[in-house]
């Protein structure tokens, strides 16, 4: 049964840094992988797709990567704002094609 | 364009009592679904629908029931409620075997 795990469940930091968040899977079969932002009293946003086939994605100051032999994939965040400040979710599409879910990582950028 | 909204954002129950919870969006699309979020837990899918007048069992359907007799609603509705069903619910609509999905801002339900 896949499971997906991201660690730490919660991160500080100043802002202005980089920082990586990291989600891992436990079976490689998968359609691809997506990463979410949280935000409190709202919905989920989809930030980032990677398809299986794929490396690692890129938008703004954003950036996604994936090894999918080593089931890990990371979302790196480049010079970090108070408004980067949210929970980042991420989901693989497992070879059932359901949505298999980490519990998510609290990322809080200090001003 | 009001995207997925979800009625109530807020509710209490005694435990036994019922409710539905209703889920509306105006994107004209064919799935809809329905998740709970606990503390510590990733997202679970509950049951959905890939279009007007069918649904499907997700993950952990067991003491919920969904309609979809339209396309742009689908209501999850608790007959009976328990405690263990205190959690935080989220509908979500995409396009046909689309991986994006558009979600609502959630339901908060505590189970007394």
């Amino acid at each position: 049964k896949q499971e997906v795990t991201q660690i730490p469940a919660a991160l500080s930091v100043p802002e202005g840094e980089n920082l990586v968040l990291n989600c891992s899977f436990t079976d490689s079969a998968i359609y691809n992988l997506q990463w979410f932002r949280q935000d409190p009293g709202k919905g989920l946003t989809s930030l980032l797709l990677i398809q299986s086939s794929q490396r690692e994605q890129t938008s703004g100051r954003l950036n996604a990567s994936l090894d999918k032999s080593s089931g890990r994939s990371t979302l790196y965040i480049a010079a970090s704002q108070p408004g980067d400040s949210a929970t980042y979710l991420c989901a693989v599409r497992d070879s059932n094609y359901q949505l298999i879910w980490g519990a998510g990582t609290k990322l809080i950028i200090k001003p | 364009n009001a995207g997925v909204t979800q009625t109530p954002k807020f509710r209490v129950l005694k435990t036994g009592q019922s409710m539905t919870l209703l889920c509306a969006q105006d994107m004209n699309h064919e799935y809809m679904y329905w998740y709970r979020q606990d503390p510590g837990m990733g997202l679970r899918l509950i049951h959905y629908s890939v279009g007007e007048g069918t649904t499907a069992k997700g993950e952990v359907p067991d003491g919920y029931n969904v309609s979809r007799l339209k396309k742009q609603n689908f209501l999850l509705g608790l007959e009976s409620a328990a405690p263990s069903q205190t959690s935080v619910y989220f509908c979500a609509s995409s396009y046909a075997g689309s991986n994006e999905q558009f979600f609502g801002p959630g339901t908060r339900l505590t189970v007394l």
